[in-house]
C-alpha cells in the first residue's frame, strides 16, 4: 500500500462547470476525510466517512458539494457549478482513529477561472 | 471562530539557530498533533501528544503538550534548511469526528 492517492493533482476549470475529484485511502483505514486548504491557511474540515457512511458534514459544504464513498473504499468529491471562491487545495486523508493521526494525500489543486 | 491559533505566522531564521512555534487555544483537546507540509503536498504527521505536560522528542524537534491540554509548542534545535515548511498543529476534541487545524507557521531556514 503506497499511501493515500488523489487524482487529479491539478484541475483548471471554467466557472459554472462541474468537477469531480477522487481519493483512494489506505486500504486498512475505515475513516476518510475531506479538507479544503486555501493559501496561507490551515486545512478546513469538509466531511467525514466511516466505512461507506457519511457521518458528518461541515457548514462549508454547500449544496453544490457532494461526496460519496461507495462500498467504503475510494471516495469522490464533486463540486457543481463551480465558483471562483472554490479555488483551493482539496485534501483527502484516512485514519484508523482520529487520535492516531491522519495520512494525507498530495491533494488536488483546483483553479476556477 | 478559530479554535487553534499558531504563532508566529511566519518565521525566517539562519541555519543553526533554535526556534519555538506555539499553538494556543481556549478549548481542551484530548490529543494534539503536529504536521509538516511542503508546497504542493499534503501535511505529514510528525507527532501526537496525549497527556497534559507530555514532552516528546523527535531528533532535533521537541514537542510539549500543555498541562491543561489547551496548548502546545514545537521547539527545533539547530534548524536546517530541510526543516523549511508549513508547521500545523491539529487538535482532537472528545466527541468530535475530525481534527481542527491551526492557522499554521511558515518556517524558512536560510543556509
Amino acid at each position: 500500500d503506497t499511501g493515500v492517492s488523489q487524482n487529479p493533482r491539478h484541475k483548471i476549470t471554467k466557472r459554472g462547470q462541474n468537477v469531480t475529484f477522487r481519493c483512494d485511502p489506505i486500504s486498512e483505514h475505515n475513516r476518510l476525510y475531506w479538507y479544503r486548504q486555501t493559501l496561507g491557511q490551515g486545512p478546513e474540515f469538509l466531511t467525514y466517512f466511516q466505512n461507506e457512511a457519511q457521518l458528518e458534514k461541515s457548514r462549508l459544504l454547500s449544496d453544490r458539494f457532494s461526496a460519496e464513498r461507495p462500498k467504503g473504499s475510494f471516495s469522490t468529491l464533486e463540486i457543481q457549478r463551480t465558483e471562483q471562491g472554490d479555488s483551493a487545495m482539496y485534501l483527502c486523508a484516512s485514519s484508523f482513529q482520529t487520535f492516531h493521526g491522519y495520512t494525507f494525500g498530495s491533494g488536488t489543486r483546483l483553479t476556477v477561472v | 471562530t478559530q479554535l487553534l491559533e499558531q504563532s508566529p505566522q511566519f518565521l525566517s531564521i539562519q541555519e543553526g539557530e533554535n526556534l519555538t512555534v506555539y499553538c494556543n487555544s481556549s478549548s481542551v483537546f484530548s490529543s494534539l498533533q503536529w504536521y509538516r507540509q511542503e508546497p504542493g503536498e499534503g501535511p505529514v504527521l510528525l507527532v501526537t501528544v496525549v497527556t497534559g505536560g507530555e514532552v516528546k522528542k523527535l531528533k532535533r524537534l521537541t514537542f510539549q503538550f500543555g498541562d491543561a491540554r489547551k496548548d502546545s509548542s514545537l521547539h527545533i534545535t539547530a534548524a536546517q534548511p530541510g526543516d523549511t515548511g508549513l508547521y500545523l498543529c491539529a487538535g482532537d476534541q472528545t466527541g468530535a469526528n475530525n481534527l481542527f487545524f491551526g492557522t499554521g507557521t511558515r518556517l524558512t531556514v536560510i543556509p
